[in-house]
């Protein structure tokens, strides 16, 4: 099946430093999305990214689609406290508007004062 | 802003119980999802849900596992006899005609 995996798995940063994930797959995705998780609680999307090569930002957030469609990264500019989660990226197929995410593995970040 | 409901938010249930887990779409989106989450783990495709009938199903949606919108609104997963490893956060998530998957606060199914 298809495989997401992202990287770093974890990561401590102080407050005010900018952070960078990123995400590869061994299948080509027609979207890639990035959903912050906190605990307890449902993923919310933060970006979508719909063609190769697009660079989109949304506040402190930017991501890419990797020209291969294979591939995504996520920056956070300037973290707070509040970017603390586990952030996934997530691809979704060539089916069609209703197919399915395929979710990665995760980055979970931890932000210190 | 419009949002996914979930309900229950939390079921702890003995184990070859039945249980049903309870969602409201966003009322215009047309796409349904239901996914899961071991603790710890990434989050699972379980099933799609188009024009009333499953779009898609993964392998863990096996015959334990059914679907149903029995309204316009509701959107339902039941799971017929509930095993240990069933135990996990079941999200729904419905998506419009942009494709982008807005997710519930999940519901915790606790099996014993």
């Amino acid at each position: 099946g298809q495989q997401l995996n992202q990287s770093p798995q974890s990561m401590f940063i102080q407050e005010g430093e900018d952070v960078s994930m990123n995400c590869t797959s061994s299948s080509i995705f027609n979207t890639w999305l990035w959903y912050k998780q906190d605990p307890g609680e449902g993923p919310v999307l933060l970006i979508a990214l719909y063609k190769a090569g697009e660079l989109t930002s949304n506040g402190r957030l930017t991501a890419q689609f990797g020209i291969t469609r294979k591939d995504s990264f996520l920056n956070i500019s300037a973290s707070i406290p509040s970017d603390v989660g586990i952030y996934f990226c997530a691809g979704q197929g060539l089916d069609g508007t209703a197919s399915k995410l395929t979710f990665g593995t995760g980055t979970r970040l931890q932000v210190t004062l | 802003e419009p949002e996914v409901t979930q309900t229950p938010s939390h079921q702890v249930t003995q184990m070859g119980q039945e249980v049903i887990l309870r969602c409201v779409p966003i009322s215009n989106h047309l796409y349904f999802y239901w996914y899961r989450q071991i603790l710890g783990q990434k989050v699972e495709f379980l099933v799609s849900f188009y024009n009333n009938e499953i779009s898609e199903k993964s392998e863990i949606f096996d015959d334990q596992f059914s679907v149903e919108r029995p309204d316009g609104s509701n959107f339902t997963l039941k799971i017929r006899s509930t095993k240990l490893e069933d135990s996990a956060m079941y999200f729904c998530a419905s998506s419009g005609l942009t494709g982008e998957l807005f997710f519930g606060e999940g519901s915790r199914l606790t099996v014993l």
